[in-house]
């Protein structure tokens, strides 16, 4: 069936530090995959993307890699600070004739002063 | 340029009451997403339309939920005889176009069913 998940619902770092949140996908004809952060009592907020045909995107501090051979995405975030604590959340796109995203469970980042 | 707008942000209902949500997709978004979301979980997509067409409802209870998007006006998602399962945080997103899109999301509306 479909889904997606992630490996570490919590993970908590220290200021400065980098963080790496992995999630797992299922379904091997998406083709089209977002990060989301969360923060408490708001919607989703767009971190970055990547299509099946890259391995790897560098956004603002943010990477995202994409390992097709094992279904697998992570996030890198540099320099961790108080503001990136929220909720991730990985979402996959299998195209077709709709346009739905299929989320993961979210992982907590709790970033420690 | 305004983001997607949701209205109620905060909605109660007593059991068997009917619940409306609407949203108001980004300007120039013709495709407006609705998902679910229980506290402590993902997401889970529940209808993806557009102006006056519901292109896939395959996440939508089969009684008792409705969405439509008219040509004017925000789209709604209604919900009747609500019931205590249905307390849950509604989200809308908005894209200008299907494919590899950046879905924008509103601020959600907080349902809860005494």
């Amino acid at each position: 069936g479909e889904s997606v998940g992630l490996h570490l619902p919590t993970l908590s770092v220290q200021e400065g530090d980098n963080s790496i949140i992995n999630c797992a996908y299922s379904n091997s004809a998406s083709d089209y995959f977002i990060w989301y952060k969360q923060e408490s009592g708001k919607g989703p907020q767009f971190i970055i993307d990547i299509r099946s045909n890259m391995d790897k995107r560098q956004g603002q501090r943010v990477t995202v890699l994409l390992n097709k051979t094992v279904k697998h995405l992570s996030l890198q975030i540099a320099a961790t600070q108080p503001g990136d604590s929220a909720v991730y959340f990985c979402a996959e796109n299998i195209g077709g004739a709709t346009n739905k995203l299929i989320f993961g469970t979210g992982t907590l980042l709790a970033v420690q002063p | 340029n305004a983001g997607v707008m949701q209205n109620p942000r905060h909605l109660v209902r007593r059991r068997g009451q009917e619940a409306r949500l609407r949203c108001s997709p980004m300007k120039g978004h013709s495709h407006v997403y609705w998902y679910r979301q229980l506290p402590e979980e993902g997401l889970k997509f529940m209808v993806y339309l557009q102006k006056e067409n519901i292109i896939d409802e395959s996440g939508m209870p089969k009684e008792r939920f409705s969405a439509e998007f008219p040509k004017e006006g925000p789209s709604i998602l209604r919900i009747q005889q609500v019931v205590r399962g249905d307390s849950a945080a509604y989200f809308c997103a908005s894209s200008p176009s299907t494919g590899d899109n950046e879905q924008f999301f509103g601020p959600g509306t907080r349902l809860t069913v005494l």
